[in-house]
């Protein structure tokens, strides 16, 4: 089965500095990967998804991934954290269903603070 | 917007009363999906369809139960309410590409006292 290891429950960074969110798969096939954003009392929203076209993946609100397939891993990288960055991010992996039903198998969550 | 509703929003409950949650979606999507949310455990699946009238289980399906009577129409049923089950549900309808991202609805928060 597809599962996802999201490192750090919690991160906090400065406003103008790097996000690093981590997220390392477990995939016995090539997996589609997404990264979710979800602010508070909302549902999740897509930010990107990497889907075997290139590993580098651009997403909404300047938010970037990179799929490395030796590492597993699919990190989510921001150059310059707005306050307005400050949610809740999931990454999540796609597995397989009944009848092409592809479901998603989310990671624990990282809740991102900015601090001012 | 994907077009998902949720109902209630919100609401409070004793343990042992049933309790039906409503998505109902306006884009005619094959696939609907039910999962929950808990502090440290991200979303987890409870039930998907793929079809009218066709269901799966999840990852933690115990307790639940879903029907699909029409297209637009998931319902996700706790026939006897536990404590356990306090969580906010969320719906969501798979994307019409065939990469597998999922739309999700505004969630309901479900509190079981």
């Amino acid at each position: 089965a597809q599962s996802v290891t999201q490192l750090g429950s919690h991160v906090s960074v400065s406003e103008g500095a790097l996000v690093l969110l981590r997220c390392n798969y477990s995939s016995s096939v090539p997996p589609y990967l997404f990264w979710y954003v979800q602010y508070p009392n909302q549902g999740l929203q897509l930010l990107l998804k990497y889907t075997s076209a290139a590993t580098l993946v651009k997403g909404i609100n300047g938010f970037e991934a990179e799929f490395k397939k030796s590492e597993t891993s699919f990190h989510l990288t921001k150059p310059s954290a707005h306050m307005s960055d400050a949610a809740e991010y999931f990454c999540a992996v796609s597995d397989s269903g009944i009848q092409g039903a592809q479901k998603l198998v989310f990671g624990q969550g990282t809740r991102l603070t900015i601090n001012p | 917007d994907a077009g998902i509703t949720q109902s209630p929003r919100h609401k409070v409950t004793e343990t042992g009363t049933p309790v039906t949650l409503r998505c109902h979606q306006t884009e005619n999507h094959r696939y609907m999906y039910w999962y929950r949310q808990d502090p440290g455990h991200g979303l987890r699946l409870i039930h998907y369809s793929y079809g009218v009238k066709d269901t799966d289980k999840g990852e933690v399906s115990d307790g639940y139960s879903v029907s699909r009577s029409k297209t637009e129409d998931f319902l996700l049923t706790l026939e006897s309410a536990t404590s356990s089950q306090t969580s906010v549900y969320f719906c969501a309808i798979r994307g019409q590409g065939g990469t597998g991202e999922l739309f999700f609805g505004e969630g309901s928060r479900l509190t079981v006292l």
